[in-house]
């Protein structure tokens, strides 16, 4: 499958700060999801997005699925420790089949 | 929720021969499981889909012959890398498919080739 452009693609972010990333894509996708990486660990699903311009929270996340189908966001507000790792935004297509941005590690400086 | 256990969770193997990874779906039948290869500091980038009772079907780039995989039961996908070399060290990630297609992982494999 494709490569999603995902960015930033770092970022170092104060506790308490709230975090943004984005991915953008050359293709529709009928499903935007968002996922969190632990080292060592498989991803897990954060927010899953099915309708285009959706907007859906789960606690101090909050992910929005583009009008366009072509794009998403992920917010974190607040940042806390617990919060580094890497995220992943992935878009899924018909065959269930995902592509996966290149992953934005945070970092939270205490 | 859907519950996906793959093992080993890490492996080392000498080079030439063979690893068995499992993947399997725990509280829920599997019609479809698909397979991923992250390489350090990268993204996950599909292998193959895994289908009950029929062959994969492969990505572009991926050999076939080398990434053997079986799906036998609607719990079960097995991938197995053959003659196994060190550029195949990687780590390596199933999901499932259920009904509603939750989006589960596994907890990955590392395998380590010497």
């Amino acid at each position: 499958g494709q490569q999603l452009n995902q960015s930033p693609q770092s970022m170092f972010i104060q506790e308490g700060e709230d975090v943004s990333m984005n991915c953008t894509s050359s293709s529709i996708f009928n499903t935007w999801l968002w996922y969190k990486q632990d080292p060592g660990e498989g991803p897990v699903l954060l927010i899953a997005l099915y309708k285009a311009g959706e907007l859906t929270s789960n606690g101090r996340l909050t992910a929005q699925f583009g009008i366009t189908r072509k794009d998403s966001f992920l917010n974190i507000s607040a940042s806390i420790p617990s919060d580094v790792g890497i995220y992943f935004c992935a878009g899924r297509s018909n065959d269930y089949k995902l592509s996966f941005g290149a992953g934005t590690t945070v970092t939270v400086r205490a | 929720g859907a519950v996906v256990s793959q093992h080993p969770s890490w492996v080392i193997c000498k080079s030439g021969t063979s690893v068995k990874i499992e993947c399997r779906s725990l509280d829920f039948q599997a019609t479809t499981m698909f397979w991923y290869r992250q390489f350090p500091k990268q993204s996950l980038m599909l292998m193959a889909t895994s289908n009950e009772g029929s062959k994969a079907t492969y990505e572009q780039g991926v050999e076939k012959d080398k990434f053997l995989i079986n799906h036998a039961s609607l719990t079960l996908s097995t991938l197995t890398v053959t003659s196994a070399h060190p550029e195949d060290s990687s780590f390596y990630i199933c999901s499932a498919r259920d009904s509603g297609w939750t989006g589960t992982f596994g907890s990955g494999t590392r395998l380590t080739v010497v």
